[in-house]
C-alpha cells in the first residue's frame, strides 16, 4: 500500500497569499496518478486536480498541481476566502487507493 | 448533472451489517465504476473500495473480508454491506463516481455503531 504523507498540517495564511501544499509517496506513483481535493465541513470533497496536474472542469485557475514520481505539490496562487479548508491527496495509480492525511489551510 | 445520493439507517448495533445504497440521477450508471469511502469523526478519508458497472469489485484489503459491493443498473443503484460492525467503523459514508480520480459525489450519510 502507498503511504501519502502530506505538510504542513497545518498552514495559516491571508487571503491574497500564495499557499504550498506537499504530498509525498512511500513509493512512486503510477503513471503519476495523483488527485488532490478540496473539503470542507458538512459537504463532501471536491476534487480540484488529477492526473498531478490537471485542473478538473470548473476548478479557477489559481489552482495548480505539479509533481511526479513521489513528489507533488498543490499551488494555490491567491488565496480567497472561499479556499480556506482541508485538502486531500490521493492516489489512484495502485490497485489500493491511498489519501494522505489531509492540510488544513486556515485564515491567519 | 448527475447526482448521488447515499441512502440507508444512520445506527447499526455492533456485529451486525451495515448496509448503504448509492441512487445515480442525471446520467448513466453503465460506463463507469463506482466508489465507496468513509471518514471517522475528526478523521481523514479512508476508501473502502469501488464496483465497475458489470460488478467487478475492488476492496481495500483492511476491510476486504468484511465487505461486499454490488451493482443494480436496471435501479441505478450501488450497494455497500459491510460485515460484523464495531464502533471504529461509525463514520460519514460517501459513495462517488469513478474508480481513479472522484469528481461527483454523494453528500454522504453518518452511521453510527452503537447498541
Amino acid at each position: 500500500e502507498i503511504v501519502l504523507t502530506q505538510s504542513p498540517g497545518t498552514l495559516s495564511l491571508s487571503p491574497g497569499e500564495r499557499a504550498t501544499l506537499s504530498c509525498r509517496a512511500s513509493q512512486s506513483v503510477t503513471g503519476n496518478y495523483l488527485a488532490w481535493y478540496l473539503h470542507k465541513l458538512g459537504q463532501p470533497p471536491k476534487l480540484l486536480i488529477y492526473g498531478a496536474s490537471n485542473r478538473a472542469p470548473g476548478i479557477p485557475d489559481r489552482f495548480s498541481g505539479s509533481g511526479s514520481g513521489t513528489d507533488f505539490t498543490l499551488t494555490i496562487s491567491r488565496l480567497e476566502p472561499e479556499d480556506f479548508a482541508i485538502y486531500y491527496c490521493q492516489q489512484y495509480g495502485s490497485s489500493t487507493r491511498t489519501f494522505g492525511q489531509g492540510t488544513k489551510v486556515e485564515i491567519k | 448533472q448527475v447526482q448521488l445520493q447515499e441512502s440507508g439507517p444512520g445506527l447499526v448495533k455492533p456485529s451486525e451489517t451495515l448496509s448503504l445504497i448509492c441512487t445515480v440521477s442525471g446520467d448513466s450508471i453503465s460506463g463507469f465504476s463506482w466508489t465507496w469511502l468513509r471518514q471517522p469523526p475528526g478523521k481523514g478519508l479512508e476508501w473502502i473500495g469501488y464496483v465497475s458497472d458489470r460488478g467487478t469489485t475492488i476492496y481495500n484489503p483492511s476491510l476486504d473480508s468484511r465487505v461486499t459491493m454490488s451493482v443494480d443498473t436496471s435501479e441505478k443503484q450501488f450497494s455497500l454491506k459491510l460485515r460484523s460492525v464495531t464502533a471504529a467503523d461509525t463514520a460519514v459514508y460517501f459513495c462517488a463516481r469513478g474508480s481513479g480520480w472522484l469528481n461527483h459525489w454523494g453528500q454522504g450519510s453518518l452511521v453510527t455503531v452503537s447498541s
